[in-house]
Parts: structure tokens; C-alpha cells; sequence
């Protein structure tokens, strides 16, 4: 089945750690996104990616980090210098051009503990 | 710059009545999609409707329409007949269809239908 998984559903860290989520797609889609969505509110962009080992700020990029080395994989570092990194992360996938719908993962909830 | 606006931060609605959630957007690209999504309490994103910019026609599917107006900048979604099962987050998004290719959102209507 065709899909993108985020793993893992749940995370905890602790303050001053580094942590990071992954996401796979196996859609064959250039374009790959990274949320941030906090309790009842809309969902805000970290970082995006539309090819291989390029990647773009999103609007609340700082504490965070990402790689795209291949292009199935879009994995998200929070970093310790993300002071507030409790929150429900989804990532996204796309292809380019004309297209009709954005697929997303099943979310990852991080809690700083 | 690209930018979603949804208005009506949560909304209550009769079973069975049609209703409506806003959404403008602003963007100078000229070529670009309109998107909605549903997000019951679980979290996961359902995809509902798309709309092109240059589709000439509203787009429908089943019981979700978008009542585009492009001079208006607008893209209203319209849900005819609400089911309890419908009470959720929803969310605008839109992307430029060429270029930066950003998929951005609004910030989301919690809908409500009451029994």
C-alpha cells in the first residue's frame, strides 16, 4: 500500500535533548512538508523540501532541523534550542505541478518531560 | 505571500442543516490549488475537496461543495445536510501550483453539529 508513515506515535524527551521524528513516503512525491500543531489550533510549517538535499524555512523554523538525503525520507530534528516543543507534528507529501490532494502521516505527539 | 484566513474560530450547527465555513486566501501566484481537510479528535488530516484556480466549475464530492469565488478570493466549503460524524476541525489550505510550491493553512473552524 502506497502511503506515508510518520513514526514513532509518541515521544517523550527530555529538556535538553535532541530528538528526531521520521518520515517515509513511498508515493514517489518531490515535495515533503513538516507541521507543528498546537492544542485547538491551526496547523503552522516548519520546513519543506521539493527535491532531493534542498529544503526551505518554513515560518517557525528555528529549534528545529531536517534533512533530505533521499527522496522517500524527510526525517525532523527538535533540537534543545526549541524551547516550547510540545505540540502534535505532521508531515505532508505532494507531488509538483498540478496537483489535487496532500497526503499525511498519522502525526507524532512529542511531550518534554 | 501566501495567506489563509478562516474566520469563524468554532461553529454550531442543527443535524441535518447545511453550513457553511469561510475561507480567503491572498496570493499573487496565478496558478494554484485550494484545498480542505477534515481533523476529527484522533488527529489524522482527511482529505475532502480541491479546487483549481483555473477550474471553471465548483467542485463538488458527495456531500462537501466549494462555492469559489475567485474575483472575491474566496473558497467557501459547503456541507449540505450535517451528520453528527461531521463534527470536527476543519482547515483551508492552498498552493501555488509551479515555483514555491509552500502548501500553507488557516488557522481552522472547530464544527460542532448538535443533535
Amino acid at each position: 500500500d502506497g502511503g506515508i508513515t510518520q513514526s514513532p506515535k509518541y515521544l517523550f524527551r527530555k529538556e535538553g535533548q535532541n530528538v528526531t521524528l521520521s518520515c517515509e513516503q513511498n508515493l514517489n512525491h518531490d515535495a515533503m512538508y513538516w507541521y507543528r500543531q498546537d492544542p485547538g489550533q491551526g496547523l503552522r510549517l516548519i520546513y519543506y523540501s521539493q527535491i532531493v538535499n534542498d529544503f526551505q524555512k518554513g515560518d517557525i523554523a528555528e529549534g528545529y532541523s531536517v534533512s533530505r538525503e533521499k527522496k522517500e525520507s524527510f526525517p525532523l530534528t527538535v533540537t534543545s534550542a526549541q524551547k516550547n516543543p510540545t505540540a502534535f507534528y505532521l508531515c505532508a507529501s505532494q507531488s509538483l505541478g498540478l496537483v489535487t490532494e496532500a497526503f499525511f502521516g498519522q502525526g507524532t505527539r512529542l511531550t518534554v518531560v | 505571500a501566501q495567506k489563509i484566513t478562516q474566520t469563524q474560530p468554532g461553529m454550531f450547527v442543527q443535524e441535518k442543516e447545511a453550513v457553511t465555513l469561510d475561507c480567503t486566501y491572498d496570493t499573487s501566484d496565478p496558478s494554484y490549488g485550494l484545498f480542505w481537510y477534515k481533523q476529527p479528535s484522533s488527529g489524522e488530516m482527511i482529505f475532502l475537496i480541491y479546487q483549481g484556480s483555473y477550474d471553471q466549475q465548483n467542485a463538488t464530492e458527495g456531500r462537501y461543495s466549494l462555492n469559489f469565488q475567485k474575483a472575491r478570493k474566496s473558497a467557501n466549503l459547503v456541507i449540505s445536510a450535517s451528520q453528527l460524524g461531521d463534527s470536527a476541525m476543519y482547515f483551508c489550505a492552498m498552493r501555488a501550483n509551479f515555483g514555491n510550491e509552500k502548501l500553507t493553512f488557516g488557522t481552522g473552524t472547530r464544527l460542532t453539529i448538535i443533535p
